[in-house]
């Protein structure tokens, strides 16, 4: 296993515009985590799935915000109608029951909204 | 919020012994406490975890009060590239509680 993949590594995009990342954990966790990180911040949590079930979200995902898990296996996070207010790292993390590592990252999607 | 406390930024020799301070006063008896550290542009890196008592693995050591308040960080003989971000965070393994992250340590060593 090759760890928490995530893609793109960067991706630049003009304000308005939609885009997706898509995070794919560690293939026996059952647990999926999505966070976003500023400069200087740590990262803050924005929503979490077990298996398919998206189970809390942050007030931070706005309306423009939506994650997937469907099939409970790798997951993807859409933004709609960029704003540059959204550029930032989204993280990906997963983790399970008997994992003693807490969480394992992946190493984020850099989002530069222009 | 974040459950934990730490120093906003440290400097290090490179060669020399890092401890990184983090307070946690508020920690339940289930909970423990978990480190991790980020380079810069990658994710956060697993370290060390423990619950009350001192752990030491190929990376680091971890010593924890015996009221569990508080705890450090010790990066035996830190090198240029433990360079980085350092968060310490509360987690309870019995359920999947969402990890909150303060701000962090940022460490700096100097050559």
């Amino acid at each position: 296993d090759t760890g928490v993949s995530q893609d793109p590594r960067h991706k630049i995009t003009k304000r308005g515009q939609n885009v997706t990342f898509r995070c794919d954990p560690i293939s026996e966790h059952n647990r999926l985590y999505w966070y976003r990180q500023t400069l200087g911040q740590g990262p803050e949590f924005l929503t979490y799935f077990q298996n398919e079930a998206q189970l809390e979200k942050s007030r931070l995902l706005s309306d423009r915000f939506s994650a997937e898990r469907p099939k409970g296996s790798f997951s993807t996070l859409e933004i709609q109608r960029t704003e540059q207010g959204d550029s930032a790292m989204y993280l990906c993390a997963s983790n399970s029951f008997l994992e003693g590592y807490g969480y394992t990252f992946g190493s984020g999607t850099r989002l530069t909204v222009v | 919020d974040a459950k934990t406390t730490q120093p906003p930024s440290m400097d290090c020799a490179e060669g020399r012994a890092a401890n990184l301070p983090c307070n946690h006063s508020t920690i339940s008896g289930n909970e423990y406490v978990y480190w991790y550290r980020q380079i810069h542009s990658q994710g956060p890196q697993y370290i060390i975890h423990g619950l009350k008592n001192n752990e030491t693995n190929e990376m680091a050591s971890l010593i924890i009060t015996e009221d569990r308040k508080s705890s450090t960080l010790i990066l035996p003989h830190a090198t240029l590239r433990d360079t980085a971000v350092y968060y310490c965070i509360v987690i309870r393994r019995t359920s999947y509680d969402k990890v909150i992250f303060g701000p962090g340590t940022s460490l700096s060593v100097i050559p």
